[in-house]
């Protein structure tokens, strides 16, 4: 595997469901970022990790959980979410956290019935 | 506040035609500023990108954007667009905060 992957690429899930999103890196990067592209919207910023620590969380709701146990791999948990997150996630990673070309995965597209 | 404007939602050229996709910011300094292309069921591949130096900067597949400080724009260009080239283009900017702002895109049509 090249670049930034993720699994699943097609995520259909209950409300009331949990499930995680998984993105994992092959570029030996050191920041690894979650965006969240809904229809007709700019992409979101969601969460930055930088060296494994959270630096970013950019007002994201509690049902969203991220977590980031090594520098090549980045989880998102998500449990008893609302219709309104169907979107794609994205992930991406750079070698440091700012000033520097992000490269992004081919997203999970998460629909919630 | 800082933002990034994409004035064109959708555009449509014919094949062999040249193409300007526009890019306007705010931002009160000059930022850091990247142009990305999505195809279908992808995620974002970088273009090019503007840091410092010459306005006129190259990029992959035979793109280039040109920075104009006084028009707070970066537009994207291509002499000869390709089936190829359609896509979504979206323009995004750096101000350090460990975060890109992205302008909402452009969806790019090619007719043959």
């Amino acid at each position: 595997e090249t670049g930034v992957t993720q699994t699943p690429r097609h995520l259909v899930m209950g409300m009331t469901n949990k499930k995680s999103l998984k993105c994992e890196q092959h570029l030996g990067h050191n920041a690894m970022y979650w965006y969240k592209q809904s229809a007709k919207k700019p992409l979101e910023l969601m969460f930055v990790y930088s060296l494994e620590e959270r630096v970013e969380n950019n007002s994201v709701p509690s049902r969203f959980s991220p977590e980031c146990p090594n520098s090549s791999h980045l989880f998102l948990h998500l449990h008893t979410l609302q219709p309104e997150d169907s979107a794609l996630y994205l992930c991406a990673s750079s070698q440091g956290d700012s000033l520097n070309e992000q490269f992004f995965g081919p997203g999970t597209r998460l629909t919630v019935l | 506040a800082q933002s990034v404007t994409q004035p064109d939602i959708h555009i449509t050229v014919s094949e062999g035609a040249s193409l300007e996709l526009r890019c306007n910011y705010s931002y009160g300094a000059t930022p850091y500023l990247f142009w990305y292309v999505q195809s279908p069921g992808q995620g974002l591949q970088l273009l090019l990108k503007y840091f410092s130096g010459d306005t006129l900067v190259q990029g992959i597949k035979g793109f280039e954007a040109e920075f104009k400080r006084s028009q707070s724009s970066f537009n994207l260009r291509k002499p000869s667009v390709h089936w190829s080239d359609a896509a979504e283009y979206f323009c995004a900017m750096d101000t350090g905060r460990r975060a890109l702002t992205f302008g909402s895109g452009t969806r790019l049509q090619v007719q043959p």
